[in-house]
């Protein structure tokens, strides 16, 4: 299996823009999906695939990704945007699945 | 609206076993993989089974590999995690997830979680 990397804090002044990377082998083969984690409740997806957002999550959530990085960006972080996020992937042998650690964005 | 609902989890001592359930509504349970993923207090998540939609085909983590058991009945629209020979390190919420696949251009799938269950915690001390 392999591993997937995320700085474990981000700090964004509100309006303004913020990326999340998630760094790993995987992802040279698989997008990654990020999911946005609140204090007591379930992860819920915001991005998944190369840069698609299901149904209710604002267009001010996107995805990129280059080589072993896939990036999440928010384009005017609200404050309900505080939260942690996860990006997750197939592993490279495709069977497993990796997760990040985990970044929390605390929005100033 | 797709519902996962997780039950099943509790006190346990180490050692001693216990079985997860998570019911699936409004969706077509039997034609999707199912995932088991958990996360201790404090900490980060961390994937542990996946079941195929015919449940022919499981995979686990490394760390719960040889004690967890990952199983479906898709007549019941239920997925189950028996967990055995618990550890402290098991402890956790247990969340079941949903798997969704992104193909692209090539024709590769990429796997991502579309609905989660609220996870039931499990607490494993003497």
């Amino acid at each position: 299996s392999s591993e997937l990397t995320q700085d474990p804090a981000v700090s964004v002044a509100l309006g303004q823009t913020v990326r999340i990377t998630c760094q790993g082998d995987s992802l040279r083969t698989y997008y990654a999906s990020w999911y946005q984690q609140k204090p007591g409740q379930a992860p819920v997806l915001v991005i998944y695939g190369k840069n698609n957002r299901p149904s209710g999550i604002p267009d001010r959530f996107s995805g990129s990704s280059s080589g072993n990085t896939a990036s999440l960006t928010i384009t005017g972080a609200q404050a309900e945007d505080e939260a942690d996020y996860y990006c997750n992937s197939r592993d490279s042998s495709g069977n497993h699945v990796v997760f990040g650690g985990g970044t929390k964005l605390t929005v100033l | 609206q797709v519902q996962l609902v997780e039950s099943g989890g509790g006190v346990v001592q180490p050692g001693r076993s216990l079985r997860l359930s998570c019911a699936a509504s409004e969706f077509t349970f039997s034609t999707h993989d199912m995932h088991w993923v958990r996360q201790a207090p404090g900490k980060g998540l961390e994937w542990v089974a996946l079941i195929s939609y015919n449940g022919n085909n499981e995979y686990y983590a490394d760390s719960v590999k040889g004690r967890f058991t990952i199983s479906r009945d898709n007549s019941k629209n239920t997925l189950y995690l028996q967990m055995n020979s618990l550890r402290v390190e098991d402890a956790a919420v247990y969340y079941c997830a949903k798997s969704g696949l992104y193909y692209d251009s090539s024709g590769r799938g990429h796997l991502y979680f579309d609905y989660w269950g609220q996870g039931t915690l499990v607490t494993v001390s003497s």
